[in-house]
This record gives C-alpha cells, sequence and structure tokens, in this order.
C-alpha cells in the first residue's frame, strides 16, 4: 500500500506570497492532520481533518487554514507569507475507524523557505 | 494541558551498547503514547504506540518501550544500538478525551550511535 505522498517537496517563496500544499493519505484512511516543523518550536500540530470537516485546529494564525476532499485528499493553504513560515510541513493520515488510538502515518513533508 | 517532556537533547552510546531515550508526559487519565523517528529530510516514521495493556511495548527495528504510569514515562529502549540507529527521535501523546488525532510532541532527542 502506498504510503502518504505530499506535494511539492521542496518549494521556495517570497514574503507576502501565498502557497498550497499537497496532501494524499493511506488509501482508505479517512482523517488527515497537518503539523509544522521548524528548528525553534518543534512540531507543533496545524490542523485535522476527517469527512471533509476541520475537527481541530492549533493555534496558529487565520492565515493557515485547510480543506479536505471527498476522496480525502487534503491541502493547505498559508496567505500573506512570513519569514517564519520557513518549515517542514507534514500531513499524516490515519484510518479514524475507531478513536482507540488510531496511529498516524506521516508523509515526507514539503520544505517551505521563504526567502 | 497535555505536554510531553523529552529532557535529553541528545544521547551517546556506543554500537553493540543498549540505549534508552527518555519522555515523559503530562497528561490527565489515561493516555495514549508514540514514539516516531526521524531521518534527515525524512518525514516522521511511526516505532511504536502504548494504548491499554502490557506496559512493555514492542515496536520496530528491536526497540521497545515502557509504560510507567507512577512516574508517567515512556522510556525507549533497544538491547543493542547501531549505528544506523542515528536519528532524532519523538515521543508523542495524545488525550483519548480529545476526539481527534491530535498529538503533542516532545522537542526530540538526537540519538547518536558511535561504532
Amino acid at each position: 500500500k502506498a504510503g502518504v505522498t505530499q506535494t511539492p517537496r521542496y518549494l521556495i517563496k517570497t514574503r507576502g506570497q501565498q502557497v498550497t500544499l499537497s496532501c494524499s493519505p493511506i488509501s482508505g484512511h479517512r482523517s488527515v492532520s497537518w503539523y509544522q516543523q521548524t528548528p525553534g518550536q518543534g512540531l507543533q500540530f496545524l490542523f485535522e481533518y476527517f469527512s471533509e470537516t476541520q475537527r481541530n485546529k492549533g493555534n496558529f494564525p487565520g492565515r493557515f487554514s485547510g480543506r479536505q476532499f471527498s476522496n480525502s485528499r487534503s491541502e493547505m493553504n498559508v496567505s500573506t507569507l512570513e519569514l517564519g513560515d520557513s518549515a517542514l510541513y507534514l500531513c499524516a493520515s490515519s484510518p479514524a475507524r475507531t478513536r482507540e488510538g488510531e496511529t498516524q502515518y506521516f508523509g515526507p513533508g514539503t520544505r517551505l523557505l521563504v526567502l | 494541558a497535555q505536554s510531553v517532556a523529552q529532557p535529553e537533547d541528545q544521547v551517546n552510546v556506543a554500537e553493540g551498547n543498549p540505549l534508552t531515550v527518555k519522555c515523559t508526559y503530562s497528561v490527565s487519565g489515561n493516555p495514549y503514547l508514540f514514539w516516531y523517528v526521524q531521518y534527515p529530510n525524512r518525514g516522521l516514521q511511526f516505532l511504536l504506540k502504548y494504548i491499554t495493556g502490557d506496559n512493555l511495548v514492542k515496536g520496530s527495528y528491536g526497540f521497545e518501550a515502557e509504560f510507567n504510569k507512577s512516574q508517567t514515562s515512556f522510556h525507549l529502549k533497544k538491547p543493542s544500538a547501531l549505528v544506523s540507529d542515528s536519528a532524532l527521535y519523538f515521543c508523542a501523546v495524545r488525550d483519548p478525551g480529545d476526539n481527534t488525532d491530535k498529538l503533542i510532541f516532545g522537542t526530540g532527542t538526537r540519538l547518536q550511535v558511535f561504532p
């Protein structure tokens, strides 16, 4: 079974631009979560989508948004990019069949550099 | 509030020696606990998890972890380290009362195994 895929893998943008990152979960997985990884802040939860609905949201400004499609694929968008948005953005999926300790499986990430 | 602490930024061990990477947590109720490993320029790979049951959990690549409720710890262990185990290790917790997949991560511990 193919793993979580993320596109693009690398991205360079300038301040003020916007960016859209894509995530395709493992086949059959219904929950997709996004995390931001930076050297200073570590791994931080951005949001989670399940059945096209945002189920939880981390403590990030409104410039960060996401959505999930009917095939469970997800996108996240960052508008008005700031230098501090430079990070590795990780997507994770889980089956979400039950709430009993489902394992999240992570994609390789998209490395975003904001200049 | 839920939290995870990894008190050591780096752990150094000689190949063939046992290794321990420490993790303590703070969460109300019985937590779900996870260990992930990250190799350079890669996403997170799932190693093992504790949901309920036996306090000693065995995972991938010969790793195991022991859940200790009284000490609120979930240390990762391996009897004999390999140079290829050198990577960044993350402990994570999920509150089972929180009806999402959201993970709270520790700051990570860099494991360096010397030949």
